[in-house]
């Protein structure tokens, strides 16, 4: 149980373009989603927490404005890379926490890798 | 000062030793705490997680945890050549709360 789907595995973009990234629960509600991002030999920053409903909360120097946050439903959080320019060029990695809560574990998706030319 | 610390490696261990990775953090707060394996150009794989001070044990991975000292370590025994990936550790605050990650110890399994 507890699978997190995310698509796609992999996109090449042109510079100015806008990218979307979908991260679904498949077999579980999922009232807070997380977007990380990953540079090359570099460990997970957490980008923002997309919560169901509402507005998503971003970390410090993550503009808001660029990487747009959409949690619509219990299983579906978006994340768009609006005007990508080549140093957005990462992996980008989701992860869920099933709604129940309690010491629930954490589930990723097998990640995006970005590339912007 | 980081929040989550590990120590980057390689940390180079012969088939069938024990690796023994490390991890401190910062925030006495912490409540969860977390091993994660990543290998090359995929996304985290948990391993285990810790909760109480103490030792849990799931196969051949041995998670301790030592809250006084915020300190967590994973021991592999009887290791793989598979087990050559980044193991990231990761804490949370509260069950709800979002996992802050240490820049990962990268093992390699030698023949």
């Amino acid at each position: 149980g507890a699978v997190v789907s995310q698509h796609p595995s992999r996109v090449i973009c042109k510079s100015g373009t806008s990218v979307k990234i979908e991260c679904r629960s498949l077999d579980f509600q999922a009232t807070t989603m997380f977007w990380y991002r990953q540079f090359p030999k570099q460990s997970l920053m957490l980008m923002a927490t997309s919560n169901e409903g509402s507005k998503a909360t971003y970390e410090q120097g993550v503009e808001k404005d660029k990487f747009l946050i959409n949690h619509a439903s219990l299983t579906l959080s978006t994340l768009t890379v609006t005007s990508a320019h080549p140093e957005d060029s990462s992996f980008y990695i989701c992860s869920a926490k099933p709604r129940e809560g309690g010491r629930a574990r954490y589930t990723f998706g097998s990640g995006t890798r970005l590339t912007v030319v | 000062q980081k929040e989550v610390e590990q120590n980057s490696g390689p940390l180079s261990v012969p088939e069938g030793a024990i690796a023994s990775l490390n991890c401190t953090y910062s925030d006495r707060g912490s409540q969860s705490f977390f091993w994660y394996r990543q290998y090359s150009g995929k996304s985290p794989e948990l391993i285990m997680s810790i909760y109480s001070n103490g030792d849990k044990e799931d196969g051949r991975f041995t998670a301790q945890l030592n809250k006084a000292s915020q300190y967590v370590s994973l021991l592999i025994r009887d290791s793989q050549p598979s087990d050559s990936a980044t193991y990231l550790c990761a804490v949370s605050a509260g069950t709800a709360s979002k996992l802050t990650f240490g820049t990962g110890t990268r093992l390699q399994v030698t023949l």
